[in-house]
């Protein structure tokens, strides 16, 4: 069956520096990947999708890689804030009209100032 | 744009009652909506997926009579759990698609959390 792993359960980086995730995947080829950020308590939050023949997308301070033949992601947040600190979800969309995701469980992201 | 609201964020009640969570997508209309359920460090799992107006869809090990799902309209589904009992404690959150978009992202509802004493 499909497994999803986020290396890290939990990270601490220092204000300013860049926090690297990982997400790797088995037995799965995903048409999309998408990445939520998740604070306690809180419903997920949408950050970025990438494409099974995108290598790389951003947004502002936000970098997502997708290698499809290591089965990996990678989320990159440069310049990192301690309003970053929160769980970065990974989540594998199938694509083809199904809506149906398979989440990670996070990694807790702590940025100390 | 894209809001979904959850209602109630925190339910506390006692063992062989019913509880009712409410899903509402403010500003689009759905064409599917999901229920998962988070235990603590651990991931979102799907537990059903609802389409409006036909009867909602399962995943494996879920009970269909224990969880109930109404997705009466395009901006409302429903779940209600039925006769709960403290196992059934967890963190429940709703997300739903846009009609009209294909492989959009997910907008998840606040969550709610139920404690069954």
């Amino acid at each position: 069956s499909q497994k999803i792993e986020q290396n890290s359960e939990a990270l601490n980086i220092q204000e300013g520096k860049t926090a690297t995730l990982t997400c790797n995947y088995t037995n799965y080829s995903p048409a999309y990947l998408q990445w939520y950020r998740q604070d306690p308590g809180r419903g997920p939050v949408f950050l970025l999708l990438i494409r099974e023949n995108e290598k790389e997308k951003r947004k502002e301070r936000l970098k997502v890689t997708f290698d499809t033949t290591l089965k990996q992601s990678l989320f990159h947040i440069t310049a990192s804030q301690p309003a970053d600190s929160a769980t970065y979800l990974c989540a594998l969309d199938p694509g083809a009209g199904s809506y149906q995701l398979t989440f990670g469980k996070g990694t807790k992201l702590s940025v100390i100032p | 744009g894209a809001v979904v609201s959850q209602h109630p964020s925190r339910v506390i009640c006692k063992s062989g009652t019913s509880v009712k969570i409410e899903c509402r997508s403010l500003d689009f209309q759905a064409t599917t909506m999901f229920w998962y359920r988070q235990f603590p460090k651990q991931s979102l799992m799907l537990m059903a997926t609802s389409n409006e107006g036909s009867k909602a869809t399962y995943e494996q090990g879920v009970e269909k009579d224990k969880f109930l799902i109404n997705h009466a309209s395009l901006t409302l589904s429903t779940l209600t759990v039925t006769s709960a009992h403290p196992e059934d404690s967890s963190f429940y959150i709703c997300s739903a698609s846009q009609l009209g978009t294909n492989n959009s992202p997910l907008h998840f509802g606040n969550g709610t959390r139920l404690t069954v004493t």
